[in-house]
This record gives structure tokens, sequence and C-alpha cells, in this order.
């Protein structure tokens, strides 16, 4: 049983560009999360899909959207990448809808903007 | 909105000592979860506290949270090299998956 997977693993893009991140969730699970994880500190909630809605935001501005697919996995866009985008970008599923559930992070995808 | 102050940012101990990182909020929590990062790797998922004044462990881990529900703490008993890594409390809610994560206590271990 495959845990839940992101690609790629790493990237490197110049400032101003678009990029975009996939997450599969682990089998079984229906709800996707994205986190933003700088240098030395703690994951930040970016947003959660749930039936292929954005059911929570956390604060992050408009460059960072996303989608779900009907096969539950997802999508990261991040457009007009700034510097400070540079992070590690976690992604974590759960089940009905993660609510007060544990959930499983992927290994990350490393965005490296120069 | 809600947020989880964690301390000490971080530890370092001697192989067999043991190992404590707090985990603290002005508002009273739904529940709290606790997640390990090894270096270079992604958090995963330790344990859930849901009741007031629970206490589980986990071999040489024990996890509480507190009366008032508004703290938490990880304890390490005599750690050892494999509990290197970072932990993270973490609030969940209730009503979302939506996890607020603290800011972490990293722990190295001397052999």
């Amino acid at each position: 049983d495959a845990g839940v997977t992101q690609s790629p693993t790493h990237l490197i893009k110049t400032r101003g560009q678009q990029v975009t991140l996939r997450c599969s969730p682990k089998s079984g699970h229906d709800t996707v999360s994205w986190y933003q994880q700088a240098l030395g500190q703690g994951p930040q909630f970016i947003f959660q899909y749930y039936e292929e809605e954005e059911r929570q935001r956390g604060n992050f501005p408009d460059r960072f959207s996303g989608h779900q697919f009907p096969n539950y996995s997802s999508e990261l866009n991040v457009n007009a990448l700034l510097l400070g985008d540079s992070a590690l970008y976690l992604c974590a599923s759960s089940f009905l809808g993660g609510r007060g559930n544990e959930q499983f992070f992927g290994p990350g995808t490393r965005l490296t903007v120069l | 909105g809600q947020q989880v102050m964690q301390i000490p940012q971080y530890q370092h101990v001697q192989e067999g000592e043991d190992f404590t990182t707090y985990c603290n909020s002005s508002t009273t929590l739904s529940n709290i979860q606790w997640y390990k990062q090894r270096p270079g790797g992604h958090p995963v998922f330790l344990i859930q506290l849901v009741k007031s004044g629970e206490v589980k462990k986990q071999k040489r881990l024990t996890f509480q949270f507190g009366e008032a529900k508004k703290n938490s703490s990880l304890h390490i008993t005599a750690t050892q090299t494999t509990d290197v890594g970072t932990y993270f409390c973490a609030l969940g809610s209730s009503n979302t998956g939506k996890l607020i994560f603290g800011q972490g206590t990293t722990l190295q271990v001397k052999p």
C-alpha cells in the first residue's frame, strides 16, 4: 500500500516563474492538505481540498492555488514566484475530511527560487 | 488565530538522559497531535490526545494533555541516537483537518 507520494522531489525556478507540484494521497484517503515549511520552521497550512473543493485556506496570497481531481490527487500551483517561496512543500492526506484525524505526510517537494 | 508555542527550541542531551518538550496555548485546545521529523525527512504522526488530563505511552515516549487542555508535553526516557529529530506539536481542528504547528523542538543526542 503506497503512502503519500509527491513529485517532483526537487525543483529550481527563477523569480516570476510559475510552478506546479503534485500529490497522490494514501490509498483510501479523500482529503489533501498542503503545507509550506521554511527552513527551521514548523509547517504552515496553505489550504485543504475535500470533494474537489478548497475547504479551508491559510494565510497565503492568491498566487497560491490548487486543485483536487476525482481520484483525490491534488496539485499546488504557485504563480509569480518570489525568493521567499523557497521552502519544502508538504502534502498531507487524511480520511473523512481530516476532522481531527492524523495526517500522513508525503516526502515533500523542495522548491528553490533563484 | 490560535497559536501553539513550543519550548525549548533546541535540546542537546547525552545518550541515556531524559528529554521533555512542552507545548502551550492561550486558548483551550480541542485536540493536540505530536509529530516527529527526522533531519531531511517529513513529519510522521506519533499520537493524538483529546481528553483532559490524558496520558499515553509509546515505549519510552510519554505524552500528556493538560487538565485545562491548554498545554501538552512529550517526555522521552533514556534517549537514544534514533530519537534525533524535530518534535512538533500541532493543534488539530475538530471540524477540519487543518493543523497549526508549533515551532518544534530539535533534539540532538550525543552518543
